[in-house]
């Protein structure tokens, strides 16, 4: 059993072109939540989704940044019109349930924006 | 004052050493996570916790609800538990608020 799988891992951009990071959940697990985390600082939730569904995305920023959770294929966080502060390491983890239960985390997408 | 505090934020250890690490927060929670993360790599979950303690190999975690405040222990250290750990608040069923982390070297 894969367990929560992000791609890229490491993506470069310049400033102004947009990010598309990847997240496929582990099977069977239909809950996904997006964290960020800047350098030199701590994880940041940014959005949970359920299949089709962005149950809160009162993490992420309002502008340039989206995130869906299509009925089929991975969970996809877009950033648009990337700047230098977009840098950072984007995690993705999933649960079969809500986090009351385990959560199972990737191995992050790195975005540097140059 | 952030809502989940770590302490100490930088650990150094030989190898064999007992180690504690804190994990205080200000709010109501449901569960708490102890997670460990490598230089460049991903986030492992640890543990889960909402009261008492745990155990899985060499590493313990212990939470007091009421005094607001968990621990990670890990016994007989060795080099390969060098790594950030980080102390996850869950509220609102499944909103995570981490700690900044406490950066750990384990030296043989």
């Amino acid at each position: 059993n894969a367990g929560v799988m992000q791609n890229p891992r490491h993506l470069v951009r310049r400033r102004g072109q947009e990010a598309r990071l990847r997240c496929s959940p582990m099977k069977g697990h239909s809950h996904v939540y997006w964290y960020r985390q800047l350098p030199e600082e701590g994880l940041k939730f940014m959005v949970y989704l359920q299949k089709e569904n962005i149950i809160d995305e009162s993490g992420m920023p309002k502008e340039r940044f989206s995130a869906e959770f299509p009925k089929e294929g991975p969970s996809i966080l877009r950033i648009q019109q990337v700047v230098r502060g977009d840098s950072a390491a984007y995690f993705c983890a999933s649960s079969p349930l809500d986090s009351s239960g385990e959560l199972f985390f990737g191995e992050g997408s790195r975005l540097t924006v140059l | 004052k952030n809502e989940v505090e770590q302490s100490p934020q930088n650990l150094t250890a030989q190898e064999g050493e007992f180690i504690t690490i804190n994990c205080s927060y200000s709010v109501g929670i449901s569960a708490l996570h102890w997670l460990q993360q490598h230089p460049g790599g991903g986030i492992v979950s640890l543990f889960m916790l909402s009261s008492g303690k745990k155990k899985h190999g060499r590493l313990i975690a212990t939470i007091n609800i009421q005094e607001k405040h968990s621990s990670l222990h890990i016994t007989a250290s060795h080099p390969r538990d060098s790594a950030v750990y980080i102390c996850a608040v869950v509220r609102r069923g499944y909103q995570l608020t981490f700690g900044k982390g406490t950066k750990l070297s384990v030296i043989p």
